[in-house]
């Protein structure tokens, strides 16, 4: 079946360690993307991607980083830099930059110990 | 800059009730997309709908229906017959086609949290 796969579900992290979220897609997009849920917020931009080996910042995107060496894969690490860490990261992916519908995975929950 | 407004923080009905899911958008484009997604418990992200700026007729789609009116920038989603199953986080988002600080990635609401009670 083709999708979108997060891993791990959940994750837990001390303070002052980094931590690298995956996400995989195989249905062939081109263009990928981070985005960060906390309650009452939304989703905000973290990075995207519209094409291999390149990436842009969004709106969020101080103490993250990510890489994008591969179609199907554009994993986040989260790095001590990122004050508050804890929340609900998602992933989506879309056949082309703009004018489709983007599709997700099922998230991870970070949570910071 | 693009920007959307779910003002309904959260709704909540009894079952077999109509409801209706109010979205107001911001943008300096000409072309654009509009989306609902719906997050069920679960977290993952379901897509319900896309509309672009030159198509105004509104959708139905079994018990849910879409109302697009460019005039007053709103994008709403009606449920007809509301059940327990629709009890869920909702999120409109738009999407540009001008290269932006956000690239075309899809801009989201705050979201509405609907509660459907037995």
């Amino acid at each position: 079946d083709g999708g979108i796969t997060q891993s791990p579900k959940y994750l837990f992290r001390k303070e002052g360690q980094n931590v690298t979220l995956s996400c995989e897609q195989n249905l062939n997009h081109d263009a990928m993307y981070w985005y960060r849920q906390d309650p009452g917020q939304g989703l905000r931009l973290i990075y995207y991607s519209q094409i291999v080996n390149d990436f842009q910042k969004g709106d969020i995107a101080e103490g993250y980083s990510v890489s994008r060496e591969k179609k199907e894969s554009f994993p986040l690490t989260v790095t001590s830099a990122q004050k508050n860490p804890t929340a609900f990261y998602l992933c989506a992916s879309r056949i082309a930059p703009t004018g489709t519908e983007a599709f997700f995975g099922q998230g991870t929950r970070l949570t910071v110990v | 800059a693009q920007k959307v407004t779910q003002a309904q923080t959260e709704i909540s009905v009894v079952e077999k009730e109509d409801v209706t899911l109010d979205c107001v958008y911001e943008t300096r484009d000409t072309t654009y997309y509009l989306f609902w997604y719906k997050q069920p418990p679960s977290g993952e992200l379901v897509f319900l709908i896309r509309r672009n700026s030159f198509d105004e007729q509104n959708e139905i789609s079994g018990r849910y229906s879409w109302n697009f009116q460019k005039s007053t920038s709103s994008f709403n989603f009606t449920i007809t017959a509301s059940q327990v199953v629709d009890s869920a986080v909702y999120f409109c988002a738009l999407s540009g086609t001008q290269n932006s600080n956000s690239g075309y990635a899809l801009n989201f609401g705050k979201g509405t949290s609907l509660l459907v009670t037995p």
